[in-house]
């Protein structure tokens, strides 16, 4: 069974203070990772796509990474305003459906 | 571009009646749509994923006469929840692809009292 797991489940940064997310999976042929955030009441927003490891990518203060066993999203200098619930799903490879970790909670005080 | 809408934003309703909610791709067309449930605080649970045009595949554990999913064009799919009950209420989001990834709408809060 595809499993998916998130850790922190929360995370408290100070205004400008880097840190680290953790997606870990186990799943039987990986079509593709994603990153996704969600803010309270609202749908989830689209982050990132990876497929393969050793692929990176970036977006403003967000930087995502794989490898054959884990994810990372690394968050520079975070702002108030990427307090978010930050979700990682995995899609397998005969399948387009998503299997959602927990999610990390993420809070930046100014 | 890839932009989801749902209709309504927040519905109540009385114990025993049934509530459509509608989800739309505006930009783009969905080969396939996916509804989810949140609860408060969890993460998302996938109900069902239909395509258009066919019958909707639902997850185990989901009633499908509880939960009647339409995908009848390629920009249109819509959930109702039949004669609904208090624990019914949730927080209910759809998703659209039209490739790998699933751009999701800003989901729907019911209340059923």
């Amino acid at each position: 069974e595809d499993q998916v797991t998130q850790s922190p489940e929360a995370l408290r940064l100070q205004e400008g203070e880097s840190s680290s997310l953790n997606c870990s999976y186990t799943v039987s042929g990986l079509r593709g990772l994603f990153w996704y955030r969600q803010d309270p009441g609202k749908g989830p927003e689209f982050l990132f796509t990876l497929y393969s490891a050793g692929e990176e990518k970036e977006k403003e203060r967000l930087k995502a990474t794989l490898t054959k066993k884990e994810s990372f999203l690394h968050i520079t200098a975070p702002k108030p305003e990427d307090s978010a619930t930050y979700l990682c799903a995995v899609q397998v490879s005969n399948d387009y459906k998503l299997s959602f970790g927990a999610g990390t909670t993420v809070t930046v005080r100014a | 571009g890839a932009v989801v809408s749902q209709h309504p934003s927040r519905v109540i309703c009385k114990s025993g009646t049934s509530v459509k909610i509608e989800c739309r791709s505006l930009d783009f067309q969905a080969t396939t749509m996916f509804w989810y449930r949140q609860f408060p605080k969890q993460s998302l649970m996938l109900m069902a994923t239909s395509n258009e045009g066919s019958k909707a595949t639902y997850e185990q554990g989901v009633e499908k006469d509880k939960f009647l999913i339409n995908h009848a064009s390629l920009t249109l799919s819509t959930l109702t929840v039949t004669s609904a009950h208090p624990e019914d209420s949730s927080f209910y989001i759809c998703s659209a692809t039209g490739t790998d990834t699933q751009y999701f709408g800003p989901g729907t809060r019911l209340t059923v009292l």
